[in-house]
């Protein structure tokens, strides 16, 4: 099961800034946040990630809380091209092996309105 | 750098067929990761290739089948198609797989009729 949880859905006003909050309560200390995005019938998308700091690049801001149990994806302003699924995802480790499994809980559907 | 190609990208097939799926991971990727989708179940995860060995598994029956060759390029086979094996098939290449991003492809909408 995924160990975040969001929001169904968020409307958003084009130009404004959209908050997406993410709780995970259960995180442990070695495990990143993870945003992906998918825009209707296209593969998810990469955001960004973080692990304790708050981390921001050319698509976004993240800000992870101090106690990590929970975090804000910003997308500073919106254009009706971001109208998608937002993921926030706790990345698992897998024993000693860092491996590339990914476990997405429903997302929050983000609509942004002219 | 071209992204991940997935073929083919539709896909129409009876139920006791099976069906194999391709995936080319991005050049100089060496993990790939294979996720069904479908409107119930959402994302998930189905197994994990790094280096042609099988790194991770999901919850899948072993119907669910796949392999890596030695270019990274990836096959997901699924035999005996029941009707809820309808979905997209989304394929996933990072560098190694462990907290590198992952890129997606496009994905195979397989229908089972």
């Amino acid at each position: 099961d995924a160990k975040t949880t969001q929001p169904t859905s968020m409307d958003c006003a084009e130009g404004r800034a959209a908050n997406l909050p993410c709780n995970h309560s259960t995180i442990s200390g070695n495990e990143y946040v993870y945003w992906y995005r998918q825009i209707h019938s296209q593969g998810p998308q990469y955001i960004i990630h973080g692990l304790k700091n708050n981390e921001t690049n050319e698509m976004a801001s993240l800000i992870i809380t101090e106690d990590r149990k929970s975090s804000t994806l910003i997308l500073p302003h919106a254009t009706l091209r971001d109208t998608a699924v937002y993921y926030c995802i706790v990345r698992v480790q897998e024993g000693s092996s860092n491996t590339g499994k990914l476990i997405f809980g429903q997302g929050t559907t983000l609509q942004v309105k002219p | 750098k071209a992204g991940v190609t997935q073929t083919p990208r539709y896909l129409i097939k009876t139920r006791g067929q099976q069906v194999t799926l391709s995936c080319s991971p991005i050049s100089g990727h060496r993990s790939v990761s294979w996720y069904q989708q479908t409107p119930g179940q959402g994302l998930q995860f189905l197994f994990e290739y790094f280096s042609e060995t099988q790194r991770n598994k999901g919850n899948f029956p072993g119907r669910f089948s796949g392999r890596q060759f030695s270019n990274s390029r990836s096959e997901m086979n699924v035999s005996t198609l029941e009707l809820g094996d309808s979905a997209l098939y989304l394929c996933a290449s990072s560098l190694a797989g462990d907290y590198n991003e992952q890129f997606f492809g496009p994905g195979t909408r397989l229908t089972v009729l």
